[in-house]
């Protein structure tokens, strides 16, 4: 199966600020890939999907950029909402698999 | 709006079952596959299980494969998980997706199904 891995575990940054979460592929997932975000107590949240396309409602604080085994999510300006856990997650190949997370959190 | 609402959870032995439902609305049903995620407690999103709109293929992780089956009732607008042989690494909050037009990501959610197995 393809792991994914996601980099950092954790990103602190300030109110205002820009924050860029990494994943990567073990091997290429072509643009098949989407991120999620999931604030404490709740389901997770579909953000991006297609590696760039912004999901129904999804602000546009929020991209994705990146193809084959790189990825990108970068929030352009940290609101007080957007402090959560993102995940990314890879539908190229059965069985889909996500990343191990990266926790945003108030520096 | 989609809705989707998962119940079915609780405390059951090592080796026991559960049968897990998922109550959807608010879409068209029949026409879309549907996923089962499972998180443990203080851990990350790891995917159980598909079953396409039709019922006609289903996906199952190696961790689960044998011991859990997916299932569906599109006159009942209802998806099921039943787990059996139970283990205490199967306790996690249980999650059904809705599959989008691509079927291998999630693009609502329900809340979640809490599943405890302990002795």
């Amino acid at each position: 199966e393809i792991v994914m891995t996601q980099s950092p575990a954790t990103l602190s940054v300030s109110p205002g600020e820009r924050a860029t979460l990494s994943c990567r592929a073990s091997q290429s997932v072509s643009s098949n890939l989407a991120w999620y975000q999931q604030k404490p107590g709740q389901a997770p949240r579909l953000l991006i999907y297609g590696a760039s396309t912004r999901a129904t409602g999804i602000p546009a604080r929020f991209s994705g950029s990146g193809s084959g085994t790189e990825f990108t999510l970068t929030i352009s300006s940290l609101q007080s909402e957007d402090f959560a856990v993102y995940y990314c997650q890879q539908y190229n190949n059965w069985p889909p698999t996500f990343g191990g997370g990266t926790k945003v959190e108030i520096k | 709006q989609v809705q989707l609402v998962e119940s079915g959870g609780g405390v059951v032995q090592p080796g026991g079952s559960l049968r897990l439902s998922c109550a959807a609305s608010g879409f068209t049903f029949s026409s879309y596959g549907m996923h089962w995620v499972r998180q443990a407690p203080g851990k990350g999103l790891e995917w159980v299980a598909f079953i396409r709109y039709d019922g006609s293929n289903k996906y199952y992780a190696d961790s689960v494969k044998g011991r859990f089956t997916i299932s569906r009732d599109n006159s009942k607008n209802t998806l099921y998980l039943q787990m059996n042989s139970l283990r205490a690494e199967d306790t996690a909050v249980y999650y059904c997706a809705k599959a989008s037009s691509r079927d291998g990501y999630g693009d609502y959610w329900g809340q979640g199904t809490l599943v405890t197995v302990s002795s």
